[in-house]
């Protein structure tokens, strides 16, 4: 089955800086790449995702690329904010399979 | 619109009692998920139902039984709660049936189980 993985588990940026998470997948057949955001205490929330046919996708100061060659995508933070503190996990699908495989997840922490 | 609402939300049980987390969606999901979250192991599926009628088992199955009573249910049940299944449990659902379909999965707001 589809293994992701997520690095690093842990960053740390100073408010206003730029966060990137890097995930990688297995399954080269795998088409939908979602991202979900984690606030202590709270469920997981959808904040991104994206498709295999298009490259990158942006919303405001959040974007997420992908490299279907490598077999990686990345999530991309901008102008970091104390709220963007959470545990941020990302995903793969499989066109015709119901599960999602989620990575391990990746704590950011803005120090203000 | 509740979206997808888990009861209860804190329990402690004792070794060996049984007990069921219960799951209903409003959304008209077709899909529907149990996950477990623990430290350091991100989230980890249960097992899932595809459609009404059907279930079938995640990466961590052992220990669990599910229903799928209706489009909108979904319980999970411990039948001898151990130790090792203290978590923070999760339900959610999707829209689609497909993976690729590129449907967002929603969650519920979790249960927290604590096995003494």
């Amino acid at each position: 089955g589809e293994n992701v993985e997520q690095h690093p588990s842990t960053l740390s940026v100073q408010e206003g800086d730029s966060a990137v998470i890097k995930c990688t997948y297995s399954d080269s057949a795998s088409n939908y790449f979602p991202w979900y955001k984690q606030e202590l205490g709270k469920r997981p929330q959808l904040i991104i995702d994206i498709r295999s046919n298009v490259g990158e996708k942006k919303d405001q100061r959040i974007a997420v690329t992908l490299n279907k060659t490598a077999k990686h995508f990345s999530l991309h933070i901008t102008e970091t904010q104390p709220e963007d503190s959470a545990v941020y996990f990302c995903a793969a699908s499989t066109y015709g399979n119901n599960r999602l495989a989620f990575g391990k997840g990746n704590q950011v922490v803005v120090i203000p | 619109n509740a979206g997808v609402t888990q009861t209860p939300k804190f329990q402690v049980l004792k070794t060996g009692q049984s007990m069921t987390l219960q799951c209903a969606q409003d959304m008209n999901h077709n899909s529907m998920y149990w996950y477990r979250q623990d430290p350091g192991m991100g989230l980890r599926l249960i097992y899932y139902s595809a459609s009404e009628g059907t279930t079938d088992k995640g990466e961590v199955p052992n220990g669990y039984n599910v229903s799928r009573l209706n489009k909108r249910e979904f319980s999970l049940r411990l039948e001898s709660a151990a130790p090792s299944q203290t978590s923070v449990y999760f339900c959610a659902s999707r829209e689609g049936a497909g993976g690729g379909s590129g449907n967002t999965i929603y969650f519920g707001e979790g249960s927290w189980l604590t096995v003494v």
